[in-house]
């Protein structure tokens, strides 16, 4: 079992709807939660980080945290063509940061 | 603020010759920095940790003696790709972290290396 699990994808939803990306994690003891977005050809960049269970909003995204369920996903409300990117889910457990290997989004005029 | 550079964007090189890419975090102090390599639409690839002031911890099928990391400063680590190989044109992509692995890490722009 990967470590870090994400639905490759591709994800495409049109513009304005809400893009819904999720991660699993099978590390119990993971404490903090991270979402990066990649556009193609470019460095990952941090959008989110949250570190308890519930809800964290930031703008128009919305990480959302189960640690009972191992899982976190990210909401993008009001999608843009500019949202198109790769999201990485990064977590950290015991180690080091892990990284998922990302779900591509693509959000259609 | 967590402004991370390196140096250089991109490199052209011939088979057999050693590149060396900076990584420098401008605005904060890196105990720990992260080389990757991401090939065209996979995934990122963890190929090092490295610790100011220690030698690097290289990921499972990684070569140390190829791919040589030196942290010398809590700003800067460099990685030197030696006899470069066409296998080895990648995107390079270094992080670092302020608090060590257990925090948030900010990636740097990436380095494209292509080897001819």
């Amino acid at each position: 079992q990967k470590e870090v699990e994400q639905n490759s994808g591709p994800l495409s939803v049109p513009e304005g709807a809400i893009a819904s990306l999720n991660c699993t994690y099978s590390d119990r003891g993971s404490q903090s939660f991270f979402w990066y977005r990649q556009y193609s050809g470019k460095s990952p960049e941090l959008i989110m980080f949250i570190y308890s269970n519930g809800d964290k909003e930031d703008g128009r995204f919305t990480a959302q945290l189960n640690k009972a369920s191992q899982y976190v996903s990210l909401l993008i409300r009001d999608s843009q063509p500019s949202d198109s990117a790769t999201y990485l889910c990064a977590v950290i457990g015991r180690g080091d940061m892990r990284f998922g290997a990302g779900t591509r989004l693509t959000v259609k005029p | 603020g967590a402004v991370v550079s390196q140096h250089p964007s991109w490199v052209i090189c011939k088979s057999g010759t050693s590149v060396k890419i900076e990584c420098r975090s401008l605005d904060f102090q890196a105990t720990t920095m992260f080389w990757y390599r991401q090939f065209p639409k996979q995934s990122l690839m963890l190929m090092a940790t490295s610790n100011e002031g220690s030698k690097a911890t290289y990921e499972q099928g990684v070569e140390k003696d190829k791919f040589l990391i030196n942290h010398a400063s809590l700003t800067l680590s460099t990685l030197t790709v030696t006899s470069a190989h066409p296998e080895d044109s990648s995107f390079y992509i270094c992080s670092a972290s302020p608090a060590g692995g257990q925090e948030t890490q900010y990636f740097g722009p990436g380095t494209r290396l292509l080897v001819l």
